[in-house]
């Protein structure tokens, strides 16, 4: 069985960091981009970060320079580093990754920014 | 706001069959493949449809995609009750250099 668990969200303050952290289980991690899609509430669907099966990293123009993207193939695991975080970075934040599109998701995890 | 728009909600009644447009441009539809989603309410998001055209093992054949040039549609033929939910066209764009997801659209099962 798929299984993409995320951790780290919460409430923070604003200027403040969160690490997020998805652990994947099921299928062939290593040989998958993996990427962070989040949704701001009562919004759509927004693409913020990605990461290939050879280190390389992309990011949404919103968080480029704030946000860091990694990941650890032998556990597993992809990272978000979220720093200088602002109000509108108030979101479910979700894993997913796929090789023909992405077809593995998790449940997501939110994250607050208020004061 | 998403380089890529959608209509913001559409509707049918049951056995109806509905179709979603996707507006992009050379930069992104016009030279990528397409992707379509599904986001049911209070669950993770499910691909519906991957390289303009092609389901998933497990999506139903009522679903179904195509691109002509920098737009793309999703078709639902045999409108269920289950398929209320908000629906994305995604794609990558080659000058913001990132993936980018339509505006939404939103279907209502009469």
């Amino acid at each position: 069985e798929v299984q993409l668990v995320e951790s780290g969200g919460g409430l923070v303050r604003p200027g403040g960091s969160l690490r997020l952290s998805c652990v994947v289980s099921g299928f062939t991690f290593s040989s998958n981009d993996m990427h962070w899609v989040r949704q701001r509430p009562g919004k759509g669907l927004e693409w913020v970060s990605g990461v290939s099966t050879v280190g390389d990293t992309y990011y949404a123009d919103s968080v480029r320079g704030r946000f860091t993207i990694s990941r650890e193939n032998a556990k597993s695991s992809l990272y978000l580093q979220m720093n200088s975080l602002r109000g509108e970075d108030t979101a479910v934040y979700y894993c997913t990754g796929g090789m023909s599109g992405w077809v593995y998701w998790g449940q997501g995890t939110l994250v607050t920014v208020s004061s | 706001q998403s380089v890529l728009t959608q209509p913001p909600s559409t509707s049918g009644t049951p056995g109806q069959r509905v179709t979603i447009s996707c507006s992009g441009s050379s930069s992104n539809i016009g030279g990528n493949y397409v992707y379509w989603y599904q986001h049911l309410p209070g669950t993770a998001p499910n691909l519906l449809i991957h390289t303009n055209n092609q389901r998933p093992s497990g999506v139903p054949d009522r679903f179904s995609g195509s691109k002509s040039g920098t737009s793309a549609s999703l078709a639902i033929s045999g409108l269920r009750s289950e398929d209320e939910g908000d629906y994305y066209c995604a794609t990558w764009d080659d000058s913001l250099r990132g993936h980018v997801f339509g505006t939404g659209t939103q279907v209502t099962v009469l």
